[in-house]
């Protein structure tokens, strides 16, 4: 099983749609969690940490159940600045990062 | 916004050659990170320091790769000996603790071996 899974996508979506991203970890020692944005051939930009209770950042909202082992991203009234590939992040061990390999979302006119 | 710097952005070198990376983390981050990524792929941690010290590295950093911190501001990657596998966009990365916090990343070296 892969450490951290994510639908590769692409998710095609029209601006002002709401796009959902899902991702699995399977190390459930894990304790932080993020996503990241990366525009292409551009470095991963911090999003947004997600927390046990769930939060939420404008149009963006993270989920956290750590019984499933399930981590998601919400994005509520798409811009066509927000096409990029999301990376769900998971930290391992003490200090590293172990990142899924994204899911790429289009927004469209 | 502090940020983190990294030079060059584009190395191409021989295969064998040696090749230094340089970054500049945030001034007041205590650890620091390397990450790797091949075109098309994820992004994998290469190795992690804090306190003039590797504290954990991944099975793709071998012995021709090592990291320094020279002086008070910049932090280094060195490959010994290039191979045609080391190609790859390298992240340098730096937080102000470690776990909880979120790394921030250098806009990257595309290193290319010829």
């Amino acid at each position: 099983r892969k450490e951290v899974e994510q639908d590769p996508g692409p998710f095609n979506v029209p601006e002002g749609a709401t796009v959902a991203f899902n991702c699995t970890y399977s190390n459930s020692a894990s304790q932080s969690f993020f996503w990241y944005r990366q525009d292409c051939r551009k470095e991963p930009k911090l999003l947004m940490s997600v927390y046990s209770s769930g939060n939420e950042d404008g149009r963006f909202t993270a989920q956290l159940n750590r019984a499933s082992q399930y981590i998601s991203l919400l994005i509520r009234d798409s811009k066509l600045s927000d096409s990029a590939t999301y990376l769900c992040v998971v930290s391992g061990g003490y200090n590293k990062l172990i990142f899924g390999a994204g899911t790429r979302l289009a927004v469209h006119p | 916004e502090p940020e983190v710097t990294q030079t060059p952005s584009h190395q191409v070198t021989q295969m064998g050659q040696e090749v230094i990376l340089r970054c500049v983390p945030i001034s007041n981050h205590l650890y620091f990170y390397w990450y790797r990524q091949i075109l098309g792929q994820k992004v994998e941690f290469l190795v992690s320091f804090y306190n003039n010290e590797i504290s954990e590295k991944s099975e793709i950093f071998d012995d021709q790769f090592s990291v320094e911190r020279p002086d008070g501001s910049n932090f280094t990657l060195k490959i010994r000996s290039t191979k045609l596998e080391d190609s790859a966009m390298y992240f340098c990365a730096s937080s102000d603790s470690a776990s909880a916090q979120p790394q921030h990343f250098g806009d990257g070296t595309r290193l290319s071996i010829l």
